[in-house]
């Protein structure tokens, strides 16, 4: 059975960091990319990061470029997402989201989320 | 980036009726990257459809998805109580992959 278990998530100040966890099993983790997809409070679903099976390639959405770093332990199976500079518009629910493939692929597993909140 | 436009924004049907949702993309990528999602609330997304028109493991067969180039359509043929959700699409070939606002069907 594939689990995605998010953690890492909270309440932090602007200008605050975060770094969020994704630990993964039921599959060989190292054989799919993987995302971190987020949805603010009553919105839609935005991606903010990608990153391929091998960990060379890695994508960033422009509203978090520069501030965030997707990466990957595959000797772990473990998705991080470190997330620097937040700002209120980061608070949302961070899905981990399992690829269908090592490069691209639609997204066939979703972790449970993790609630980040960006407030003074 | 691609941007996906999906209509209507909410539709009010009553069970048992045909649901048809509309995404249309900015430019035309490759058919086979397309999936659509659904979201009911307090849960993650699902996976129903992918490549346009592929149903994903566990989606019955009332739900069906087509269309190539910028347009395509998710058609739920008879919507049964759990239908009632908001759907998105999503195109995965492009980066960034993006998705549609999405669209909420409603009991009327």
């Amino acid at each position: 059975e594939v689990q995605l278990v998010e953690s890492g998530g909270g309440l932090v100040q602007p200008g605050g960091s975060l770094r969020l966890s994704c630990v993964v099993s039921g599959f060989t983790f190292s054989n799919y990319a993987m995302s971190w997809v987020r949805q603010a409070p009553g919105k839609g679903l935005e991606c903010v990061s990608d990153i391929t099976g091998s960990g060379n390639n890695r994508y960033y959405a422009d509203s978090v470029k520069g501030r965030f770093t997707i990466s990957r332990d595959n000797s772990k199976n473990t998705l991080y997402l470190q997330m620097n500079s937040l700002r209120a518009e980061d608070t949302a629910v961070y899905y981990c989201a399992k690829r269908s493939g090592g490069y691209l692929g639609a997204i066939d597993f979703w972790g449970q989320g993790t609630l980040v909140t960006v407030s003074s | 980036e691609i941007v996906l436009t999906q209509s209507p924004g909410t539709l009010s049907l009553s069970p048992g009726e045909r649901a048809t949702l509309s995404c249309r993309a900015s430019q035309s990528g490759s058919s086979s990257y397309l999936a659509w999602y659904q979201q009911k609330p307090g849960q993650s997304p699902r996976l129903l459809i992918y490549g346009a028109s592929s149903r994903a493991t566990g989606i019955p067969d009332r739900f069906s998805g087509s269309g190539s180039g910028t347009d395509f359509t998710l058609t739920i043929s008879r919507l049964e109580p759990e239908d009632f959700a908001v759907y998105y699409c999503q195109q995965y070939g492009t980066s960034p992959q993006t998705f549609g606002q999405g669209t909420k069907v409603e009991i009327k």
